[in-house]
């Protein structure tokens, strides 16, 4: 059973313009939520994460906005350049083990120049 | 530097052999965990440990072995018993409160 699922297998976006990815959850006990970016053949590296008790967080170009009532998150890239083509995956977790993670099955990115 | 060191970054492995992965890591974190990536799939959790010598069972813990008797190694062990283990496998570390940190991955292909 998929506790977190990235629905949109793939995106693509022209330079400049905003990316959003989004991420659904079903498990209510997850009240930690982060992004990661990864390039083939190299491990996840993280981009920002997501506390239950907001609703938004920024960082940059980075926003991750959370709708606890909907299970559901995203995460915006404003501006999106060449370089921010990769997978993202969501993943979540619950308590104070971040390193115990669900992981939703990633978005290819692709930002066109 | 400070990071986490997975060892090999390629491994071939015969059906019916045991292969050991290896992760070193230098940032004294308490946690350490192993994830398996499959294509197009995101990652599934095979062990983790949060202290030295104790460890629990991720997701997909069959076919799996690891130990934990040093703070900085966290090997695991691929068993025969493991239908398919060609897949892509990160070791990650974390320490309360923070965020996961991964190393750079083992790709272990069967021959």
């Amino acid at each position: 059973d998929q506790q977190v699922k990235q629905n949109s297998p793939s995106l693509s976006v022209q330079e400049g313009r905003i990316s959003i990815l989004n991420c659904d959850y079903t498990n209510s006990m997850f009240d930690y939520f982060l992004w990661y970016k990864k390039y083939p053949a190299e491990g996840p590296t993280f981009l920002i994460s997501i506390s239950s008790i907001k609703d938004k967080n920024e960082d940059g170009r980075f926003t991750v906005f959370l709708n606890k009532s909907a299970k559901h998150l995203s995460l915006h890239i404003v501006p999106s350049q060449p370089g921010d083509s990769a997978v993202y995956f969501c993943a979540a977790s619950g308590g104070t083990s971040y390193g115990k993670l669900t992981f939703g099955q990633g978005t290819i990115l692709t930002v066109h120049p | 530097d400070g990071g986490i060191t997975q060892s090999p970054k390629y491994l071939f492995r015969k059906e019916g052999q045991n292969v050991t992965l290896s992760c070193e890591q230098n940032l004294n974190h308490d946690a350490m965990y192993w994830y398996r990536q499959d294509p197009g799939q995101g990652l599934r959790l095979i062990y983790y440990s949060q202290i030295v010598n104790d460890f629990q069972k991720g997701d997909i813990a069959e076919g799996y072995s690891v130990s934990r008797e040093k703070k900085e190694s966290f090997p695991l062990t691929v068993t025969s018993a493991q239908k398919n283990p060609t897949a892509f496998y990160l070791c990650a570390t974390a320490q309360r409160n923070t965020e996961a940190f991964f190393g750079q991955g083992t790709r272990l292909t069967v021959v």
